[in-house]
């Protein structure tokens, strides 16, 4: 079947650096793809999205790349902050943007120590 | 207002209770849905409601029941639950079906005895 995945399931950095999260999707089809954040306790949270057409975006210190080439996605994250600590689903939206749905993926932990 | 709040935070039920989950949002969106979080696995989508009617549903056994009363207001109704339906019950919000850009609730953790 079709579905969306990480090939780290945990990440640690120091306070500062730059992280990189990496996801791999399987569904040529989807239309964007999406990034989001769930921190503990909470629910989940939109960071970013990357229409299919597109290679990279820019957000505010995040950055999304997108392969179709070798179908990956990742989530550059810059100075690395201890509020960044949390869990990073990938999601890709298929069927369209007036009936889509959002398929999540497996998730990858982000611990930042000060 | 960017909040989309859920109640109860917690919920404890036996396997013969009815319960309901609520779900709200002021936000003006018109797509609102239901989510099954299992503990260290991704959310899970169960039902979308676009302009207060089901557009889609996952194959969710009948024991769950949505209802969508109004534009504001989501309802998961809970009959005959299984130990393994235990889960954080996220409901989230947005423009309209299909948007990526969704807007989650803090979630209900239900445990099911």
């Amino acid at each position: 079947g079709e579905s969306v995945g990480l090939h780290l399931p945990t990440l640690s950095v120091q306070e500062g650096d730059n992280s990189i999260i990496n996801c791999a999707y399987s569904n040529s089809a989807s239309d964007y793809f999406i990034w989001y954040k769930q921190e503990s306790g909470k629910g989940p949270q939109f960071i970013i999205d990357i229409r299919s057409n597109m290679d990279k975006r820019q957000g505010q210190r995040v950055t999304v790349l997108l392969n179709k080439t070798v179908k990956h996605l990742s989530l550059q994250i810059a100075a690395t902050q201890p509020g960044d600590s949390a869990v990073y689903f990938c999601a890709e939206l298929s069927g369209g943007t007036s009936y889509g749905k959002l398929t999540f993926g497996q998730g990858t932990i982000l611990t930042v120590h000060p | 207002d960017t909040e989309v709040t859920q109640t109860p935070k917690h919920l404890v039920m036996g396997m013969t209770n009815k319960k309901s989950l609520k779900c709200e949002q002021h936000m003006g969106h018109r797509a609102m849905y239901w989510y099954k979080q299992k503990a260290k696995k991704p959310p899970e989508l169960m039902f979308v409601y676009s302009y207060e009617k089901l557009s889609i549903n996952e194959s969710v056994p009948s024991r769950f029941s949505p209802e969508c009363p109004n534009s504001s207001l989501l309802n998961l109704h809970l009959h005959a639950l299984q130990p393994e339906d235990s889960a954080l019950y996220l409901c989230a919000s947005s423009q309209v079906a299909g948007a990526y850009e969704q807007y989650f609730g803090p979630g209900t953790r239900l445990t099911v005895t």
